[in-house]
């Protein structure tokens, strides 16, 4: 069975502070590694998809990597408005059957930046 | 780009009410969607998945005659909460991908659901 589990639960920054959120996943063979971020209320935001291990991704103050066995967002000089909460998800390799490519998540990072 | 609107965004009802929640593709088309529920503070749990055309697959434990999907077209999908019950208030999510299964799936903005 897929498992992700996220780390720390909460993480709360001074704004300028960078860190780093972790995925550790287990999964029969990886498809795909999803990070989103998810606001209060509403659904959650595509942010990066990786592939393969060594992959890097970036976008504003944030950058994902991938290794076989975990993930991790890094956030830097983050700002008051990254404050979220961060999904990351795993894609299996379908081995027979149809799994339609379902996503298993974890538990989220909540995310909170104080000025 | 790819962007999915779901409505309504809450629902309060009595119990025993049908609710019809709407999923659609704005931008793009959808060959696969899929339904969520999250619970407060706890992550998404996938209810069902659905393909255009063809009949959902539903997730283990999880009612098909107590929550009907439909996937009409490549841009609209539907769930259906049948005679619902208080137990069944939750933050409903759908998301839509368009092409291979390694694609992203995009989400819409949930409907909160509500039954007294």
């Amino acid at each position: 069975e897929d498992q992700v589990t996220q780390s720390p639960e909460a993480l709360r920054l001074q704004e300028g502070e960078s860190s780093s959120l972790n995925c550790s996943y287990t999964v029969s063979g990886l498809r795909g590694l999803f990070w989103y971020r998810q606001d209060p209320g509403k659904g959650p935001e595509f942010l990066f998809t990786l592939y393969s291990a060594g992959e890097e991704k970036e976008k504003e103050r944030l950058k994902a990597t991938l290794t076989k066995k975990e993930s991790f967002l890094h956030i830097t000089a983050p700002k008051p408005e990254d404050s979220a909460t961060y999904l990351c998800a795993v894609q299996a390799k379908e081995a027979g059957g149809t799994s339609y490519g379902k996503l298993t998540f974890g538990q989220g990072t909540i995310l909170t930046v104080h000025p | 780009g790819a962007v999915v609107s779901q409505h309504p965004s809450r629902v309060i009802c009595k119990s025993g009410t049908s609710v019809k929640i709407e999923c659609r593709s704005l931008d793009f088309q959808a060959t696969t969607m899929f339904w969520y529920r999250q619970f407060p503070k706890q992550s998404l749990m996938l209810m069902a998945t659905s393909n255009e055309g063809s009949k959902a697959t539903y997730e283990q434990g999880v009612e098909k005659d107590k929550f009907l999907i439909n996937h009409a077209s490549l841009t609209l999908s539907t769930l259906t909460v049948t005679s619902a019950h208080p137990e069944d208030s939750s933050f409903y999510i759908c998301s839509a991908r368009a092409g291979y299964s390694n694609q992203p799936q995009h989400f819409g903005d949930g409907t909160r659901l509500s039954i007294l």
